[in-house]
């Protein structure tokens, strides 16, 4: 099975900072890779499709990149609505994994 | 508008079983691979199982694999799974996804305990 090693766990910062997540997968996936946000209570919401790709109604602050092994997810200036759990997930092979989660909170 | 709908989730004891169903509506449903993926309480996600379009390839977690049964009614949009052997740990709410996850249900909660 890939194992999907996503960092860091939690994360503090402050409206319009610029913040990056990271995704390591245990072997490469090409770019089978999206992005999800998930809020307390709510269903995860994908924010980035085949690793760059951007969701149909997200906005163009969030920004993904990667290819093979290693892939990040930024947010280029932080947003009150942005403070969430956000989740990579590896649609590869099966069975499909997720990364740990990164739940990023106001500084 | 894409749709899913989960329904089924609810209280079982230890070693019972439960059947979950997904009603997909707002697109071909047919033409779509669809998931299972559920997050106990306070965790992570955690993808559970999957079928092709056409149901004839399925996929499973290890921590399910023998107990749990992914099956889809294309005639009826919806996507069923059936859980046996219930345990503690599977304690969770439950998802319908569409996909590699571009559209999720509301989710159903599955509670084992005694």
């Amino acid at each position: 099975d890939i194992q999907m090693t996503q960092s860091p766990s939690s994360l503090s910062a402050s409206v319009g900072d610029r913040v990056t997540i990271t995704c390591r997968a245990s072997q490469g996936i090409r770019n089978d890779l999206g992005w999800y946000q998930q809020k307390p209570g709510k269903a995860p919401k994908r924010l980035m499709y085949a690793a760059s790709s951007l969701q149909s109604g997200v906005p163009s602050r969030f920004s993904g990149s990667g290819s093979g092994t290693e892939f990040t997810l930024t947010i280029s200036s932080l947003q009150p609505e942005d403070f969430a759990t956000y989740y990579c997930l590896q649609y590869n092979s099966y069975p499909y994994t997720f990364g740990q989660g990164t739940k990023l909170e106001i500084k | 508008e894409v749709q899913l709908v989960e329904s089924g989730g609810g209280l079982v004891q230890p070693g019972g079983s439960l059947r979950l169903s997904c009603e997909a509506s707002g697109f071909t449903f047919s033409g779509y691979d669809m998931s299972w993926v559920r997050q106990a309480p306070g965790k992570g996600l955690e993808w559970v199982s999957g079928i092709s379009g056409s149901g004839g390839r399925t996929n499973y977690a290890d921590s399910v694999k023998g107990r749990f049964t992914i099956s889809r009614d294309n005639s009826k949009n919806t996507l069923y799974m059936q859980m046996n052997s219930l345990r503690a740990e599977d304690t969770a709410v439950y998802y319908c996804v569409r996909g590699w996850g571009s559209d999720w249900g509301q989710g159903t909660l599955v509670s084992v305990s005694s």
